[in-house]
């Protein structure tokens, strides 16, 4: 069985370029999140999606922060223009439903120089 | 809206000894809890979860958490532990509420066993 699936695992850039983190979740499952984690603030989630929609946003740090899920099998995160401070480890799970466990991907780290 | 505690930040044991990591929680409405596991450079693996019944859980890898309502706890233990069983333990509830309910995690506990 395919876990949920983030590319690339690691990305090096400098402050004002575009970032895009990939995430491919688990066939089947209807329910997409995207987690950041840093040592300051532990685990927060970002976004949440239900059947490709965008349900809960509250957690998107500011407008240099979006999130797209296109189909049942891809959703992307973008962050234009990067900072320093958005260095951290990017986290995308899935579930079959929004009250199911959830399984995560190994994570993108991101550095932004 | 609700918080978990994690007051060990890294508990040191040595291999085939019992650990506990403390979990608290706080909570104005009934929860559901659950522990997670990240080893490193990987993410987040559930372990066990807590939806109804039976206080004591048991999960993967040998670990079991007990639910205590009246201390608001949640916590996971094992009563002899692996090398393998290095990484970031992390606990995290949800409320029982209809609609999306966020997982909100504490700030996890790392486990180092040593030979």
């Amino acid at each position: 069985d395919a876990g949920v699936i983030q590319s690339p695992r690691h990305e090096v850039t400098e402050m004002g370029q575009e970032v895009t983190l990939r995430c491919k979740p688990i066939s089947g499952h209807n329910s997409l999140f995207w987690y950041r984690q840093t040592m300051m603030r532990g685990l927060e989630l970002l976004i949440y999606f239900n059947n490709n929609v965008p349900i809960d946003d509250s957690g998107m740090p500011e407008d240099r922060f979006s999130a797209k899920m296109p189909n049942a099998s891809f959703s992307t995160l973008k962050i234009q223009p990067s900072e320093p401070r958005d260095s951290a480890v990017y986290f995308c799970a899935s579930s079959l439903d929004s009250d199911q466990p959830q399984h995560f991907g190994d994570g993108t780290r991101l550095s932004i120089l | 809206a609700q918080s978990v505690t994690q007051l060990d930040s890294q508990v040191p044991v040595f291999e085939e000894a019992p650990v506990e990591l403390r979990c608290n929680y706080s909570s104005s409405v009934s929860v559901y809890l659950f522990w997670y596991v990240q080893y490193p450079n990987q993410g987040l693996q559930l372990l066990l979860k807590y939806l109804s019944g039976s206080t004591l859980v048991k999960g993967i890898n040998g670990f079991e958490a007990e639910f205590n309502k009246s201390q608001t706890s949640f916590h996971l233990r094992k009563p002899s532990v692996h090398i393998s069983d290095t990484a970031e333990y992390f606990c995290a509830v949800r409320s029982m509420n209809t609609g999306f309910q966020k997982l909100v995690f504490g700030t996890g506990t790392r486990l180092l066993v040593s030979p």
